[in-house]
């Protein structure tokens, strides 16, 4: 069974910080990765995906990276904005599914906090 | 951009009532919906798979008669919560898969609506 997991839950950095946040996936069959932005009451917003065939995908000042061998995704947001500051989502399209695709697992998510 | 509207946003409704949520695929036909529900800190988890013209697939442990999903077009699935009770106070949102397509990047979501059970 495909799980998600996001470290770390929750962070904290000063305005103008580069940072990584870490997703990980125990499947590696996977079709494809994305990363969300949530805003509290908000639904979603897709900021990156990345095909199982590629390792890395960019947008601004986000960079997402893909280990599918290892099941590892980073985010990395640099110059930090306190706009910026949302949950951050992880999720996969599983290949080993038995339903429609389309479907996304998801982790738990980061909740980043940018300090002016 | 594709865009799927939700509706309601927030809903209140009282213990033991209905209350329908509406998932809406404005500028495409999306043949395959999917409905989300989300708890306090937890990950979004996959209710059910609504297919449009067919019965939804439900995951396990969804109970398929108190989670009714119509997907009677093209364009709109409904989500109807019967006999509410406070623990399906929840967040639930849902995406639209663009027709004709099976790649995971024609996947839209909708804002998501908050409900309430008082």
């Amino acid at each position: 069974k495909q799980e998600v997991t996001q470290i770390p839950a929750a962070l904290s950095v000063p305005e103008g910080e580069n940072l990584v946040l870490n997703c990980s996936f125990t499947d590696s069959a996977i079709y494809n990765l994305q990363w969300f932005r949530q805003d509290p009451g908000k639904g979603l917003t897709s900021l990156l995906l990345i095909q199982s065939s590629q390792r890395e995908q960019t947008s601004g000042r986000l960079n997402a990276s893909l280990d599918k061998s290892s099941g590892r995704s980073t985010l990395y947001i640099a110059a930090s904005q306190p706009g910026d500051s949302a949950t951050y989502l992880c999720a996969v399209s599983p290949v080993n599914y038995g339903g429609s695709q389309g479907n996304l697992i998801f982790g738990k998510g980061t909740k980043l906090s940018v300090k002016p | 951009g594709a865009v799927v509207s939700q509706h309601p946003s927030r809903v209140i409704c009282k213990s033991g009532t209905s209350v329908k949520i509406e998932c809406r695929s404005l500028d495409f036909q999306a043949t395959t919906m999917f409905w989300y529900r989300q708890f306090p800190k937890q990950s979004l988890m996959l209710m059910a798979t609504s297919n449009e013209g067919s019965k939804a697939t439900y995951e396990q442990g969804v109970e398929k008669d108190k989670f009714l999903i119509n997907h009677a077009s093209l364009t709109l699935s409904t989500l109807t919560v019967t006999s509410a009770h406070p623990e399906d106070s929840s967040f639930y949102i849902c995406s639209a898969r663009r027709a004709g397509t099976v790649s995971g990047n024609t996947i839209y979501f909708g804002e998501g609506s908050w409900l309430t059970v008082v």
